[in-house]
């Protein structure tokens, strides 16, 4: 399958900082890739839909002045959340699809642990 | 109500044990039918990729859509303790215009026991 990684794999940061997560789609270009939350023993929660060249769309309850996000090229996304608190602590994943309507491939996520 | 529901388990088997995992849905508007497997810690892995309604299997995978019922379902034969892990199944609407946005159900927890 299709190949997306994500860096950094893990990352503690104090509260009040901001992180920039990565997604990378190694073999294939992807215009659009999603960002997803995952707290402990749940399911994926989607937060937003980056779009190469353009803004992104956001879900409902996601506050897009906290969680910026970048599609700079057609392999590259970037999360960053600003001025991180420790309610922001969780697992976030990124995934796109080299084709149309299907396959959806995920990257390998990224802790965040904010102090 | 959930528009997915999933079972979140856990589900617990012996080894060579047939795992049996199903999802259900509300929403006609589902088309494509994904199943993942996630381990712990890290991002969800694509098993299987279903469009129309019947059976399609991969190896020891088996994955079941009947779309008048709104249910589908994963087989695992043949189980092993490296299937531990939690199943996620996720479908899409093919009617939003988002094209890749799914919709995942909770996730099963599966447990294969030496």
């Amino acid at each position: 399958g299709a190949v997306v990684s994500q860096h950094p794999s893990r990352v503690i940061c104090k509260s009040g900082t901001s992180v920039k997560i990565e997604c990378r789609s190694l073999d294939f270009q992807a215009t659009t890739m999603f960002w997803y939350r995952q707290f402990p023993k749940q399911s994926l929660m989607l937060m937003a839909t980056s779009n190469e060249g353009s803004k992104a769309t956001y879900e409902q309850g996601v506050e897009k002045d906290k969680f910026l996000i970048n599609h700079a090229s057609l392999t590259l996304s970037t999360l960053t959340v600003t001025s991180a608190h420790p309610e922001d602590s969780s697992f976030y994943i990124c995934s796109a699809s080299p084709t149309g309507p299907g396959e959806l491939f995920f990257g390998e996520g990224s802790r965040l642990t904010v102090l | 109500q959930k528009e997915v529901e999933q079972d979140p388990g856990p589900l617990s088997v012996p080894e060579g044990a047939i795992v049996s995992l199903n999802c259900t849905y509300s929403n006609s508007a589902f088309q494509y039918f994904m199943w993942y497997r996630q381990y712990s810690r890290k991002g969800p892995e694509l098993l299987m990729y279903t469009y129309s309604s019947g059976n399609k299997e991969d190896g020891r995978f088996t994955a079941q859509v009947d779309k008048s019922s709104k249910y589908i379902s994963l087989f695992i034969r043949d189980s092993q303790p490296s299937d531990s892990a939690t199943y996620l199944c996720a479908m899409r609407d093919i009617l939003k215009a988002a094209g890749n946005k799914l919709t995942f159900g909770g996730g099963t927890r599966v447990l294969v026991k030496p």
